[in-house]
């Protein structure tokens, strides 16, 4: 079975550019989240989409948003590029059962703002 | 606001050696997962602990959930190379949102 996939796996931007990153989750699996993470720390929660819905929202600016499509895969968009806005963009796909949320990462796309 | 703390934030032993790393919360997990990550790849997940006082393995790995819940090891006997990794702890504390750790550095040194 295919895991979760991202694309691209590698991105160079300058400020004020805007940018779209995509992400197919496992199949079967209806929820997906974004993270950031930057260099030296853990991932930090972005955005969770369960079935094309908004289900949480972290501390990010209105720059970034997101959305889901009917195929459960999901794009990450970011508007106004900030040198701040370089860090590895995770996407997860989750698996629930009772009291769980076990999420599968993908590779993560690097995005380097200059 | 949930924070994990991990300890230590550093490790660097000899290959051969044991280790143990924790993961502590002043709230109680309602599951605990532990990834590790690879540089520039996404956390691979290694397992989760739903239950108080759970120890589950995997091969060298062995994995325990505190009873209160709100604190978990790992502990890596005979360390190798490839276990060279961050090593993160997440919870979601009931809700969608994953909440990870500080991270754990491990370098094992041939």
């Amino acid at each position: 079975d295919a895991g979760v996939t991202q694309s691209p796996t590698h991105l160079i931007k300058t400020r004020g550019q805007h940018v779209t990153l995509r992400c197919s989750p496992i199949s079967g699996h209806k929820s997906v989240s974004w993270y950031q993470q930057v260099l030296g720390q853990g991932p930090q929660f972005i955005f969770q989409y369960y079935e094309k819905e908004e289900r949480g929202r972290g501390n990010f600016p209105d720059r970034f948003s997101a959305r889901q499509f009917p195929n459960y895969s999901s794009e990450l968009n970011v508007n106004a590029l900030l040198l701040g806005d370089s860090a590895l963009y995770l996407c997860a796909s989750t698996r629930t059962y009772p009291q769980v949320y076990e999420q599968y990462f993908g590779p993560g796309t690097r995005l380097t703002v200059t | 606001t949930q924070l994990l703390e991990q300890s230590p934030q550093f490790l660097s032993i000899q290959e051969g050696e044991n280790l143990t790393v924790y993961c502590n919360s002043s709230s109680v997990f309602s599951s605990l997962q532990w990834y590790r990550q690879e540089p520039g790849e996404g956390p691979v997940l290694l397992v989760t602990v739903v239950t108080g006082g759970e120890v589950k393995k995997l091969k060298r790995l062995t994995f325990q959930f505190g009873d209160a819940r709100k604190d978990s090891s790992l502990h890596i006997t005979a360390a190798q190379p490839g276990d060279t990794g961050l090593y993160l702890c997440a919870s979601n504390f009931g809700n969608e949102k994953l909440t990870f750790g500080t991270g754990t550095r491990l370098t094992i040194i041939p």
